[in-house]
């Protein structure tokens, strides 16, 4: 049972750049978040999925994109990178059901030049 | 939307003392509020959660209170030894809970 899985577990780009960052999960949860933590300010919803085909935005959705073809699947785009978005990122997944916890991959960690 | 506010930022404690960390909320209709602990290079992991219709809940050394009325809630960690030292998040919700800061606990032998 691996959990959550997320990959690449760094990254270098060049501003302008895309990538999509990977998560997947192997628990059969429903749902599904992406995070980003910067120092000292916690971590910041980006996206968030309470199932396959549906998405929603959370605190900070500008210059990401989602989608959740599949249950294990929730991959987060990042269509023109810029400085700004150099960060850490987690992805969660979580039951669907009342008051559960989430479980976190280790992060991919961005670097934005 | 929820707002978490988490005290203090930083906590230096010796081996053996406690160490509590406070955090506030601002929505009155949520019920969950789980704590979290990283450590260097990992994603944050669950050590204890508490429900709204529940005042106190203790696992071994370590336990979290809650008080609605005051929209607060603590954790508390007894006789703290060096592998407690870490980051620490407090959160509201479930699914796509809203965290605190972060408090990142330092226990000196």
């Amino acid at each position: 049972n691996a959990g959550v899985t997320q990959t690449p577990k760094f990254q270098v780009l060049k501003t302008g750049q895309s990538m999509t960052l990977q998560c997947a999960q192997d628990m059969n949860h429903e749902y599904m978040s992406w995070y980003r933590q910067d120092p000292g300010m916690g971590l910041r919803l980006i996206h968030y999925s309470v199932g396959a085909g549906i998405t929603d935005q959370g605190e900070v959705p500008n210059g990401y994109n989602v989608s959740r073809s599949t249950t294990e699947d929730f991959p987060l785009r990042l269509l023109s990178a810029a400085p700004s978005q150099t960060s850490v990122y987690f992805c969660a997944s979580s039951p669907g059901q009342d008051n559960q916890p989430q479980h976190f991959g280790d992060g991919t960690r961005l670097s934005i030049l | 939307g929820e707002n978490v506010e988490q005290h203090p930022s930083t906590l230096s404690v010796q081996e053996g003392d406690s160490a509590v960390i406070k955090c506030t909320y601002s929505d009155s209709a949520s019920n969950y509020f789980p704590w979290y602990k990283q450590e260097l290079g990992k994603g944050p992991q669950l050590i204890i959660d508490i429900r709204s219709n529940v005042g106190e809940k203790k696992d071994q050394r370590i336990a979290v209170t809650l008080n609605k009325t005051a929209k607060h809630f603590s954790l508390h960690i007894t006789e703290t030894q060096p592998e407690d030292s870490a980051v620490y998040f407090c959160a509201s919700g479930w699914g796509k809970s809203t965290f605190g800061d972060g408090t990142t606990l330092t226990v000196k032998p």
